[in-house]
């Protein structure tokens, strides 16, 4: 069965602050996907990971991938109130568009002025 | 570009009812499409493979008898939630993946259907 665990599942954090999101998962896939949710809404992507050592930046946010760990991170680079939202990581069985994905639990993640 | 929309957007009905939910896609050809669902709070969880011209693919656990699918063209996937029962209430997504050659490249997801069940 593939897992996909996210840490932590909750972050509450003041702006400026610096904090990273860690996305463990079971697959020797080696693409992985995050996505940003707010409240009520669809998934909005972020980053298509997709390669060992891939690193894509956008804005106040990095996201890294390490196949061989298994682990990826979003780093969050002095955080704004506006990136407030919850955090998806998700990958599929076998890497490729034909499958589905499995989503990690999400990062539910506040930040305060 | 690639885009998908879902509607409606939000559905009340009655329970004992069915309920269909529209996914198309509107500057591409989608020959997949997924179905996802998600509780209050919770993640996304993948109910079903769609294909187009075939029969879909169920994850376990999900009813296909309650769960209609249907992906009768390249543009064109829907979800009939039958005999709609309260613990169907749920926010459910579709998605579609794209090739390389789409600047989001990877999954493009509807804008979701929340439904209530009463």
């Amino acid at each position: 069965e593939l897992k996909v665990e996210q840490n932590p599942l909750f972050l509450s954090m003041q702006e400026e602050k610096n904090y990273t999101i860690y996305c463990d998962y079971s697959t020797t896939s080696d693409r992985l996907y995050w996505y940003r949710q707010d409240p009520g809404k669809s998934l909005e992507s972020l980053f298509v990971l997709l390669s060992n050592g891939a690193v894509k930046q956008e804005g106040r946010l990095m996201a890294s991938l390490d196949t061989k760990a298994r682990l990826s991170t979003l780093h969050i680079t002095a955080a704004v109130h506006d990136l407030s939202a919850t955090y998806f990581c998700a990958v599929t069985p076998s890497g490729g568009g034909a499958d589905g994905l499995t989503f990690g639990k999400g990062t539910h993640l506040i930040i305060q002025p | 570009g690639a885009v998908v929309s879902q509607h409606p957007s939000r559905v009340i009905c009655k329970s004992g009812t069915s309920v269909k939910i529209e996914c198309r896609s509107l500057d591409f050809q989608a020959t997949t499409m997924f179905w996802y669902r998600q509780f209050p709070k919770k993640s996304l969880m993948l109910m079903a493979t769609s294909n187009e011209g075939s029969k879909a693919t169920y994850e376990q656990g999900v009813e296909k008898d309650k769960f209609l699918i249907n992906h009768a063209s390249l543009t064109l996937s829907t979800l009939t939630v039958t005999s709609a029962h309260p613990e169907d209430s749920s926010f459910y997504i579709c998605s579609a993946s794209l090739d390389s050659s789409y600047p989001n490249y990877g999954y493009t997801f509807g804008s979701g259907t929340r439904l209530t069940v009463v």
